[in-house]
C-alpha cells in the first residue's frame, strides 16, 4: 500500500498566493521529507522534519507534522511561477540500527502557479 | 558539489538492444540508488547499493542489471527490454549511517523502448 498520499493531486493558484499540500501516511516514521520535481527532471530535496518535530521553516516553506494523525502539510508562501512543479512527500521508516536507505514516496501534488 | 550526473539524457532502444545508463557523483556518498518513474507517478525504487554492494533489489526483472564499479559510479545495464519499460530512470545518492536519509537525484535518463 502507498505509504504517502498527497492531497490534492493537482493545485492551480495565482502568483503571490499561498499553496498548501497535504500528505498522509500509514506507519510510524523516523522523518518525513518533501521533494520538488520540475517536469521531466530529477527530484530536489526541500525540507526534512523529524518525527519529534511539529513544525519547520525554510525560506518560504513551512512544514508541519502531526504524528497522531499521521499527516504532514507543506505550505509555500507568496508563490512564484517558478514554483510550478510536482511536490512529493517521502517517508523514512527505518527502525533501530538499520541502514536507512528506503524512502517511500507519495503520489505527489502537481502545483501550477499562474503569472 | 551536490551534483549527480546521469548519461545519456535520452535513449531510444529496440527490444533486442543492449544499452547502459550511467550515473556519477563526487559527494563521497556511499549509498546509490536507481529509481524508475512513469509519467505522473512517484519514483519507484529499483536497486540500492551500499559501499558498492547490492543492498536492496526490489524484485526487478533480470533484464535490468545494476553494477557499482566504484564508490562514485553506478551503472544500469539494459537488455531485451519491453515497451512498458519506457520511463524516466533516476539515479540518486546519499550518505550512509545517518539518521537523515536525504537523497540527491540526477536529472534522469528518458528511455524509450520501441
Amino acid at each position: 500500500s502507498q505509504q504517502g498520499e498527497e492531497d490534492p493531486q493537482a493545485l492551480s493558484i495565482q502568483e503571490g498566493e499561498n499553496a498548501t499540500m497535504n500528505c498522509s501516511y500509514k506507519t510510524s516514521i523516523n522523518n518525513l521529507q518533501w521533494y520538488r520535481q520540475n517536469s521531466g527532471r530529477g527530484l530536489v530535496h526541500l525540507i526534512l522534519i523529524r518525527s519529534n518535530e511539529r513544525e519547520k521553516h525554510s525560506g518560504r516553506l513551512r512544514v508541519t507534522l502531526d504524528t497522531s494523525k499521521k499527516s504532514s502539510s507543506l505550505l509555500i508562501t507568496a508563490s512564484r511561477a517558478a514554483d510550478t512543479a510536482s511536490y512529493f512527500c517521502a517517508t523514512d521508516i527505518t527502525r533501530g540500527g538499520g541502514s536507512n536507505y528506503k524512502l517511500t514516496f507519495g503520489k505527489g501534488t502537481l502545483l501550477t502557479v499562474n503569472p | 558539489d551536490t551534483e549527480v550526473t546521469q548519461t545519456p539524457k535520452h535513449l531510444v532502444m529496440g527490444m533486442t538492444n543492449k544499452k547502459s545508463l550511467k550515473c556519477e557523483q563526487h559527494m563521497g556518498h556511499r549509498a546509490m540508488y536507481w529509481y524508475k518513474q512513469k509519467a505522473k507517478k512517484p519514483p519507484e525504487l529499483m536497486f540500492v547499493y551500499s559501499y558498492e554492494k547490492l543492498s536492496i533489489n526490489e524484485s526487478v526483472p533480470s533484464r535490468f542489471s545494476p553494477e557499482c564499479p566504484n564508490s562514485s559510479l553506478l551503472n544500469l545495464h539494459l537488455h531485451a527490454l519491453q515497451p512498458e519499460d519506457s520511463a524516466l530512470y533516476l539515479c540518486a545518492s546519499s550518505q550512509v549511517g545517518y539518521i537523515q536519509n536525504i537523497q540527491y537525484f540526477g536529472a534522469g535518463t528518458r528511455l524509450s523502448v520501441l
